[in-house]
């Protein structure tokens, strides 16, 4: 079976510019998280989706964070514009349903703002 | 305010003796609570978990104890490995609160070093 997929592995960019980061969760699963994990801490929930609705967005920086999940099955994260305290790495993570007890994370994608 | 503390953020220990991770709470309403291991440039993957009706839960060489009056729950692998060294994180979830379910609450995370 498959794991999550995240693309691009690594991004630099300079600050005040965007960014689109890009998940395809394991086949069937429903539920979809992003989650942001800056150094020395552990993953911070960002948005829950389940299929193509938005469950939990309550932690998204909205004036600068986007995210979408058109047709319930991959996913996109955005920010514009990027500061320096975006840098982190965004986990994308997935499980077969709201309620299912633990999640399945993809390998992340490091983003270095400069 | 963290709901989900790790005050080590390392642990090192020879191969084939105990390593025992520490993880509190603060949220009466956690009842299911999970430990991820996580490599270098890996992402963090399930490990272990146990529910907030049990106090104990084992997997071949890793156990979890829960604390519930302490809000204390521990992690034991026994005998550790090398291959055991990584990023232990403790996560929690509530159950019951409605859409949020499966919304992990993560500790800063056990860094483990096991010495041949």
């Amino acid at each position: 079976e498959a794991g999550v997929a995240q693309s691009p592995r690594y991004k630099i960019i300079e600050k005040r510019q965007s960014v689109a980061f890009w998940c395809n969760p394991i086949s069937g699963h429903a539920t979809l998280y992003w989650y942001q994990q800056i150094l020395g801490q552990g993953p911070k929930l960002l948005i829950q989706f389940q299929n193509n609705g938005v469950v939990d967005d309550s932690q998204l920086p909205k004036d600068r964070f986007s995210a979408e999940r058109l047709k319930g099955v991959d996913s996109t994260l955005k920010i514009q514009p990027a500061k320096l305290e975006d840098s982190a790495v965004y986990l994308c993570a997935s499980s077969p349903f709201v309620g299912y007890t633990e999640a399945f994370f993809g390998q992340g994608t490091r983003l270095t703002v400069v | 305010d963290q709901q989900v503390k790790q005050n080590s953020p390392s642990l090192s220990v020879q191969e084939g003796r105990i390593s025992i991770l520490n993880c509190d709470y603060t949220n009466s309403m956690f009842d299911y609570f999970l430990w991820y291991k996580k490599y270098p440039a890996e992402g963090p993957t399930f490990l272990i978990s146990i529910s907030s009706i049990k106090d104990k839960n084992e997997d071949g060489r890793f156990t979890v104890f829960l604390n519930k009056s302490a809000k204390h729950l521990s992690l034991h692998i026994v005998p550790s490995q090398p291959g055991d060294s990584a990023v232990y994180f403790c996560a929690a979830n509530d159950m019951n609160y409605g859409g949020s379910q499966g919304n992990l609450i993560f500790g800063k995370g056990t860094k483990l070093s096991v010495k041949p």
